[in-house]
């Protein structure tokens, strides 16, 4: 789906340096995500926004924090990366109209290494 | 949170072949149940889902069935076709979030031979 954009696609970075990953929608959708998958665990939530005003920690938040500067983007950060911060992430949006629980629509994920 | 058990965890089938995903859940209030693929390198994409009124949905080939007196629900797969090789990933709205967001399974990796 061209509509959910991530960059970059691949990073790989020492321990240690702050990274930023970026998703940008043309959506015009209000909710977003950010997800890692790592092999065998599926699909795990780090925050979520609801608004450009509210953001929200998910299941996996430490070690990370997030931007929303626009409707449109949202932002992921790794302050100091850990080598256990090695996973595929993944942003994703979603439109409330349809009800509490929605469609969510990925974008084509990051892949991070970290050495 | 949400505790959703996704089983199993690989499946192989021949071409040809019906495949059964199952997921278990333990909260009863939970309303919406969806099923998403994610195909080799590819983003996850919502395939089909359920809401707790009905108790079985169709689309094609696939078909998600709901129990709710046993907590658990299928995703159903019949005449598979090697394109059907992928990892399927049920989900649960989260509790924590008002059931606003999506807890997913760990997922399977479904294999289908030629």
């Amino acid at each position: 789906d061209a509509d959910v954009t991530q960059t970059p696609r691949n990073r790989i970075t020492k321990t240690g340096k702050r990274i930023m990953l970026e998703c940008s929608q043309t959506k015009g959708h209000d909710r977003m995500y950010w997800y890692r998958q790592d092999p065998g665990l599926g699909l795990r939530l780090i925050y979520y926004s609801f608004d450009v005003k509210d953001i929200n920690k998910g299941e996996i938040s430490d070690g990370y924090s997030v931007s929303r500067q626009a409707q449109a983007k949202f932002s992921l950060s790794l302050e100091s990366a850990i080598p256990n911060q090695t996973a595929l992430y993944f942003c994703a949006t979603s439109d409330p109209s349809g009800g509490p629980t929605d469609t969510q629509y990925f974008g084509p994920g990051t892949r991070l290494t970290v050495l | 949170g949400e505790n959703v058990e996704q089983h199993p965890s690989t499946l192989s089938v021949q071409e040809g072949d019906s495949a059964v995903i199952k997921c278990t859940y333990s909260d009863s209030a939970s309303n919406y149940f969806p099923w998403y693929k994610q195909e080799l390198g590819k983003r996850p994409q919502l395939i089909i889902d359920i809401r707790s009124n009905v108790g079985e949905k169709k689309d094609q080939r696939i078909a998600v069935t709901l129990n709710k007196t046993a907590k658990h629900f299928s995703l159903h797969i019949t005449e598979t076709q090697p394109e059907d090789s992928a990892v399927y990933f049920c989900a649960l709205p989260h509790p924590h979030s008002g059931y606003s967001t999506l807890t997913f399974g760990k997922g399977t990796m479904l294999l289908v031979s030629p």
